[in-house]
C-alpha cells in the first residue's frame, strides 16, 4: 500500500529541547515536502525536496532543518524548538501534480 | 503570503443539497488544486486543473477555472454527510518545478448535516 508514515503523532516537549520529525515514503517519489498547519494560517510550507540530497526553503524556514540523504526519507529537525512552532505538520510526497500526505505530527512546545 | 483565498470560510448545508465553495488567487497558474481533509488528518487530493482548462468532472466533483477572474470554484453535487471536512484549494505558479512551491489557502469548513 502506498503510504507516507510519521514518527511521532503526537509529541509533547519543552522549550530547547532538540528534536526530529521522521517522514517516510514508500512510493519512490523523487519530491518531498513539510508542512505546518495552524489555525486561520492553513498549511505553509517549511522545506522542500526535488531529490536526494537537493533541499530548499519554503515560505516558513526560521527555526527548522532537514535532511534528504536517501529517497524514502526526509526527517525535520528542530534543534531549539520554541513555543511557536507548536502547530501540526505534515509530510508530503508529490508526483504528476498530486500531493500525498502523511497521517500529522502535532506538536507542542511548552 | 496566501496565494489562494477560499470562501465561504464554512458553509452548512442539508444532506442532498449542493455545496459550492470558490477560491480566488492573485498570480499567474499552472494549475489549481483542490484538497480535502478530515478532522486533523492529512489532507486528500481531490481535482486538479489545469489553467488551460475551464472545467472538470469527478464523481460529484465538477471543478471550474476562470482565469480572467482569477478564481476557481468546487461544486459537490448531492452532498452527504460524510462529505463534512475542511476543504482547501491549492495554486501551483506558472515556472518549471512549480508542484514544488505548491501554496494552499485558508480552507473552507464544510458541514453537511443529515
Amino acid at each position: 500500500e502506498a503510504q507516507v508514515t510519521q514518527n511521532p503523532r503526537y509529541l509533547i516537549t519543552v522549550t530547547g529541547k532538540k528534536l526530529t520529525v521522521t517522514c517516510s515514503q514508500n512510493m519512490n517519489h523523487e519530491y518531498m515536502s513539510w508542512y505546518r498547519q495552524d489555525p486561520g494560517l492553513g498549511l505553509r510550507q517549511i522545506y522542500y525536496s526535488m531529490n536526494v540530497e537537493v533541499t530548499d526553503k519554503g515560505d516558513v524556514p526560521e527555526g527548522y532543518k532537514v535532511s534528504r540523504k536517501e529517497k524514502r526519507n526526509f526527517p525535520l529537525i528542530l534543534e531549539s524548538p520554541s513555543p511557536n512552532q507548536t502547530s501540526l505538520y505534515f509530510c508530503a510526497t508529490w508526483v504528476s501534480n498530486e500531493q500525498f500526505f502523511g497521517p500529522g505530527t502535532r506538536l507542542t512546545v511548552l | 503570503s496566501q496565494q489562494g483565498e477560499e470562501d465561504p470560510q464554512a458553509l452548512s448545508i442539508q444532506e442532498g443539497e449542493n455545496a459550492t465553495m470558490n477560491c480566488s488567487y492573485k498570480t499567474s497558474i499552472n494549475n489549481l488544486q483542490w484538497y480535502r481533509q478530515n478532522s486533523g488528518r492529512g489532507l486528500v487530493h481531490l481535482i486538479l486543473i489545469r489553467s488551460n482548462e475551464r472545467e472538470k468532472h469527478s464523481g460529484r466533483l465538477r471543478v471550474t477555472l476562470d482565469t480572467s477572474k482569477k478564481s476557481s470554484s468546487l461544486l459537490i453535487t448531492a452532498s452527504r454527510a460524510a462529505d463534512t471536512a475542511s476543504y482547501f484549494c491549492a495554486t501551483a505558479p506558472d515556472y518549471t518545478g512549480a508542484n514544488s512551491k505548491l501554496t494552499f489557502g485558508k480552507g473552507i469548513t464544510l458541514s453537511v448535516r443529515p
